[in-house]
Order: structure tokens, then C-alpha cells, then sequence
């Protein structure tokens, strides 16, 4: 059964350029969440959604940062224009909401560096 | 809002036994995780707990006071492999929106 798939695993890019990461969440799972870690701020969640739905987008850090879940089995997270700070892994998670656990599962993590 | 914290580093001897601890306060609180997280690779999870007590698997236990606001992790037999950081990690009331503590990094020395 495969697990979470971001796209790509690595990504350079110069600062202003638009950068496009993707998730492919766990078949049946009706919660993905986008996280950024980085040293000096840890493990930070930007947004989350239930069933395709926005719920939570407080952690965005501004306007240039979007998201979109056109469907159950894919998301993006869009960064435009991009920042030498926005460098840092960006995770994508998802999980079931089941009355258990409910436990997330993460992806491998896309490591994004704005030059 | 939450604040989670817990120690930014510990180091341990292989084979023997290391508790990480975690506070936290929350204006609603639905569940504690202890994830681990390998350098350069994406958490996975360890244990949960939502009601207080101890939760054992394996050679991992996690334990949670929720009108202390605390919990630890145990690890028990400690291998190099358990060298990691360790996230603590609170789930909000009604809603799955999951805040995380800056981690602890375990260092374990043969």
C-alpha cells in the first residue's frame, strides 16, 4: 500500500520564480495537511483540509503561498513569487478520521531552496 | 492557541533507558502523539494518547497527565538507531488541527 507521494522530492529555484509542490495523499484518507520545517521554526502547519475542503489556512505564512485539493487523491501547494525564505521541507500528511487515532501519515518531504 | 515544550537535546547510552518530556498547554486538547523524525527523512508515528496512563509498546511507552498538561516518552533498551529527534505533538478539541513542539534531539553513545 503505498504511503503519502510528494513531487518533487528536491527543488532549486531563484528567488521570484513560482514554485508548485504536490501531494498524492493515502487512498480513503479525508484529512491532508501541509507542514514547513525548517531549523529555526520546527514543524509548522500552513493549512489543512477535509474532504477537498479548506478548513484551517492560518499557518499560510502571507499571500504569496497558496493551496488548492482539486480532488481526494491530489493537492499543491503554490509559492508565487518565491523567497530565499521560503527555503526549507516542505510535508504533506494525511490521515482518516475514524474516531482511533486518527494518526497522519507524512510524506518523504519536498526540500525547496530559493537562491 | 498552544505552546508545547520540550528539551532540545539528551543523550543517552546505548542499552539504557531515556524519558523525554513534554508540556504543553492548550485551550482544548484532544489527543498527544510522540512522532519520531530520522535526519532528513519525515516523521512517523509512535504512540498516542488521549486518556491519562501509560500506553506501552514494545520498548517505547508514552505517558499522559492531562491536568498537568505533561507527558514523556520512554524508550527502553536503547540502540543506536533510536538516535533521533522526538516530536511531541497536541491535537486541538474538535477539529484535527495538530501543533508540534520543536522536538528533542536524542543522541545515543555506544
Amino acid at each position: 500500500d503505498a504511503g503519502v507521494i510528494q513531487s518533487p522530492r528536491h527543488e532549486v529555484t531563484e528567488m521570484g520564480q513560482e514554485v508548485t509542490l504536490r501531494c498524492k495523499p493515502i487512498s480513503g484518507h479525508d484529512y491532508l495537511f501541509w507542514y514547513r520545517q525548517t531549523m529555526m521554526r520546527g514543524l509548522e502547519l500552513l493549512i489543512y483540509f477535509n474532504n477537498n475542503v479548506p478548513i484551517d489556512d492560518s499557518g499560510m505564512p502571507e499571500d504569496r503561498f497558496s493551496a488548492k485539493m482539486p480532488n481526494a487523491s491530489f493537492s499543491t501547494l503554490k509559492i508565487q513569487p518565491s523567497e530565499p525564505r521560503d527555503s526549507a521541507v516542505y510535508f504533506c500528511a494525511s490521515s482518516l478520521m475514524d474516531g482511533g487515532t486518527d494518526t497522519q501519515y507524512f510524506g518523504p518531504g519536498t526540500r525547496l531552496t530559493v537562491l | 492557541g498552544q505552546n508545547i515544550d520540550q528539551p532540545t537535546e539528551m543523550t543517552a547510552t546505548e542499552g539504557a533507558i531515556v524519558q523525554i518530556n513534554c508540556t504543553y498547554q492548550t485551550s482544548g486538547f484532544n489527543g498527544l502523539f510522540w512522532y519520531q523524525q530520522h535526519a532528513g527523512e519525515a516523521p512517523t508515528f509512535l504512540s498516542y494518547n488521549v486518556l491519562d496512563g501509560l500506553e506501552e509498546k514494545g520498548r517505547f511507552s508514552s505517558f499522559l497527565s492531562r491536568s498537568k498538561g505533561y507527558s514523556y516518552l520512554l524508550l527502553k533498551e536503547l540502540q543506536m538507531k533510536d538516535s533521533a529527534s522526538y516530536l511531541c505533538a497536541v491535537r486541538h478539541y474538535n477539529n484535527n488541527d495538530m501543533r508540534f513542539g520543536a522536538g528533542t534531539r536524542l543522541t545515543v553513545k555506544p
